[in-house]
């Protein structure tokens, strides 16, 4: 069965600082992975994805992941935090072709000033 | 706009009282489903659906039925709803082509049983 731990909970970081978001990922074939954003009060947005190739993805708002087959492990960062990133982060693994996907149980970003 | 709607977005109900939430989509998606957001817990899957008449059990499907009669619609019903399912609803869609799988999420039902 597919799995997803994210391992921190909640990251305070201050705004300008870097920031690394953990995700490891169970499944027993080549993942699809994905990242995506929670603002408070809305809906999920997808803010980048690993199918294949190349295993460091660039998304949206500045944000890049690295897929490590090795680790098992698609970690998601930014090299200078905006207020503006306050979210809720989840990382979600999915099968080809099938649209399930797991996710993990999420990170709360906080940024300080 | 490519969307997923869904509705209502905010309800209070009692325990036992029937209740529909509803979800929708205009991009032709094969794959549609439901998922519940508690604090801590992550989202978990309750019911998905690969095309019309297809369905089948997520993680949490239990006190839950879900219906596909017509591509573009998904809803999610509570026969007897109780309080522990107070929580947030997300619907969410995708094309099963290869590469795709990206979910695209409605904006959430906010579900309160009394």
């Amino acid at each position: 069965a597919q799995s997803v731990t994210q391992p921190d909970i909640h990251i305070t970081v201050s705004e300008g600082a870097s920031l690394e978001l953990r995700c490891n990922y169970s499944y027993g074939a080549t993942p699809y992975l994905f990242w995506y954003v929670q603002s408070p009060g809305q809906g999920l947005q997808l803010l980048l994805k690993y199918f294949s190739g190349d295993t460091l993805v660039q998304g949206i708002k500045g944000f890049e992941a690295e897929f490590k087959r090795s680790q098992s492990s698609f970690n998601l960062r930014k090299p200078s935090v905006h207020w503006s990133d306050a979210a809720e982060y989840f990382c979600a693994v999915g099968a080809t072709n099938a649209g399930k996907s797991t996710f993990g149980d999420g990170t709360t970003l906080t940024v300080k000033p | 706009e490519a969307q997923v709607t869904q509705n209502p977005r905010y309800l209070i109900t009692v325990t036992g009282k029937k209740l529909t939430v509803t979800c929708s989509q205009n991009m032709n998606h094969e794959y549609m489903s439901w998922y519940r957001q508690d604090p801590g817990l992550g989202l978990r899957q309750i019911y998905y659906s690969m095309n019309v008449e297809v369905t089948d059990k997520g993680d949490v499907p239990e006190g839950y039925k879900v219906s596909r009669k017509e591509k573009r619609n998904f809803p999610l019903i509570l026969e007897s709803p109780s309080p522990n399912q107070t929580s947030l609803y997300f619907c969410a869609s995708t094309a099963l082509a290869r590469g795709a799988n990206v979910l695209t999420f409605g904006a959430g039902s906010r579900l309160t049983v009394l």
